[in-house]
């Protein structure tokens, strides 16, 4: 199975800050990477598809990158609504694999 | 408007086997390559992927659950269901089903939307 692990486990930041989550496969996942966001009693929600992907609706204040092992999510200016826990996921094989989840908390 | 809800009991006890349907709307489990997995989250924890099936009736499961999960599809009825066997308290989580998708443009697939999830407690 691909291991996912994501980096920091927790965060804590303001608001209009700059984060950055780090997700890194166990092996080479080309692009087969996605990003959800999931708030407290909330089943997640998709931000980032194939590491870089928008989707529809998502605030544009939110960006992936990366490709092979490694991957970021980035949030160029942090919002109140923004403090959640972000998920990293692989669909490069099966079984499907998350990463632990980063907890973005506020400062 | 594409919709998915999860039902099935929310109290099982030890060694029972939980089954759990979701229903789908807005899509059709017969269009090519249309999916659904179901994902499970333990309080406080991190989410689990469990198992998929496609509508070629493809199937995937968890390695570590493999022997104890089955996923099947009623097209008919627009529903994809989960059993897993032999429950034990450290199944209990909030179990989520989601549609898969992909795009021509893009590689892979991703989980959108999702269930609003249903808790399933286990216990004696």
């Amino acid at each position: 199975d691909i291991q996912m692990t994501q980096s920091p486990s927790s965060l804590s930041a303001s608001v209009a800050d700059r984060v950055t989550i780090t997700c890194r496969a166990s092996q080479s996942i080309s692009n087969y990477l996605n990003w959800y966001q999931q708030k407290p009693g909330k089943a997640p929600k998709l931000l980032i598809y194939a590491a870089s992907n928008l989707q529809s609706g998502v605030p544009s204040r939110f960006s992936g990158s990366g490709s092979g092992t490694d991957f970021t999510l980035t949030i160029s200016s942090l919002q109140p609504e923004d403090f959640a826990t972000y998920y990293c996921q692989q669909s490069y094989s099966t079984p499907w694999t998350f990463g632990q989840g980063t907890k973005v908390e506020i400062k | 408007q594409v919709t998915l809800k999860e039902s099935g009991p929310v109290l099982v006890k030890p060694t029972e086997t939980l089954t759990l349907t979701c229903t789908v709307s807005g899509f059709s489990l017969n269009n090519a390559r249309m999916g659904v997995s179901w994902i499970r989250q333990p309080p406080g924890k991190a989410l689990e992927w469990l198992a998929h099936i496609f509508s070629n009736d493809e199937k995937s499961y968890s390695t570590s659950l493999k022997s104890r999960l089955t996923i099947t599809k009623d097209t008919s009825k627009s529903q994809v269901v989960l059993t897993m066997t032999n429950m034990d308290p450290v199944d209990t989580a909030t179990y989520y089903c989601a549609r898969i998708s992909s795009s021509s443009w893009s590689v892979g697939d991703w989980f959108d939307p999702w269930g609003q999830g249903t808790l399933v407690t286990v216990s004696s």
